[in-house]
């Protein structure tokens, strides 16, 4: 099985860059996906594949991959990006998920 | 436009059993996988289950965790992916969210949820 790991806490003032890290022990042949949480809401997808962009999620949400380790990069950060971000491993060779990560709750100052 | 619709989530004892319901529309129902995905009250998200689409044989798969209690079916004339839970524990309380899951996934649509209450 795979252990995902998330920072449980990420602090960013209006404007700035807010980074998320999901960390895997063993990354090859996986995609990783990223969700949004609003409170009281449902998740979105924000970013697919490591890096791709739904279609309506704006420019400044970016993803990479590096290593062990997926980032989430939310640029010029608005209030309105307070949320939870889920990581979510899928296993390209099986065409299975292999579960999500704990979250990290994005606060903007 | 993609719309997902749960249904079924209930106050319910330990031991009982429930059926969740999702109703899709929208999109070509049978050619897309469906999964569901719960989440306890101030937890994160936990993966449950998958069914692939007709070309994918409507295979299913569970997360470790959820296999033995947990059934997911689907009813693609009537555009309906279920999910069986037996058994039921106060740990399966949570709100339970229907998604979309093309083939190489990720899960692009989502639903609002049905809550089960496991109490006594």
């Amino acid at each position: 099985s795979y252990v995902l790991t998330q920072p449980p806490s990420v602090s960013v003032a209006p404007g700035q860059t807010a980074r998320i890290t999901c960390g895997v022990n063993n990354i090859e042949g996986k995609s990783v996906h990223w969700y949004q949480q609003k409170p009281g809401q449902a998740p979105v997808l924000v970013v697919f594949d490591d890096r791709d962009r739904p279609s309506g999620i704006p420019e400044r949400f970016s993803g990479s991959s590096s290593g062990n380790t997926a980032t989430l990069t939310i640029g010029r950060v608005e209030a309105g990006d307070e949320a939870d971000y889920y990581c979510q491993l899928w296993d390209n060779n099986d065409d299975h998920p292999d579960g999500f990560g704990p979250g990290t709750t994005v606060t903007v100052l | 436009e993609v719309q997902l619709v749960e249904s079924g989530g209930a106050l319910v004892q330990p031991g009982r059993s429930l059926r969740l319901s999702c109703r899709a529309s929208g999109f070509s129902f049978e050619e897309y996988g469906m999964s569901w995905v719960r989440q306890a009250p101030g937890k994160g998200l936990e993966w449950v289950s998958l069914i692939r689409g007709k070309a994918n044989g409507r295979t299913t798969d569970y997360a470790a965790s959820m296999r033995g209690r947990f059934t997911i079916s689907r009813d693609d004339s009537k555009s309906i992916v279920y999910l069986q839970i037996i058994g039921l524990k106060t740990d399966d309380t949570g709100v339970y969210y229907c998604t979309r899951a093309p083939i190489w996934g990720p899960f692009d649509y989502w639903g609002q949820g049905t809550l089960v209450t496991v109490s006594s």
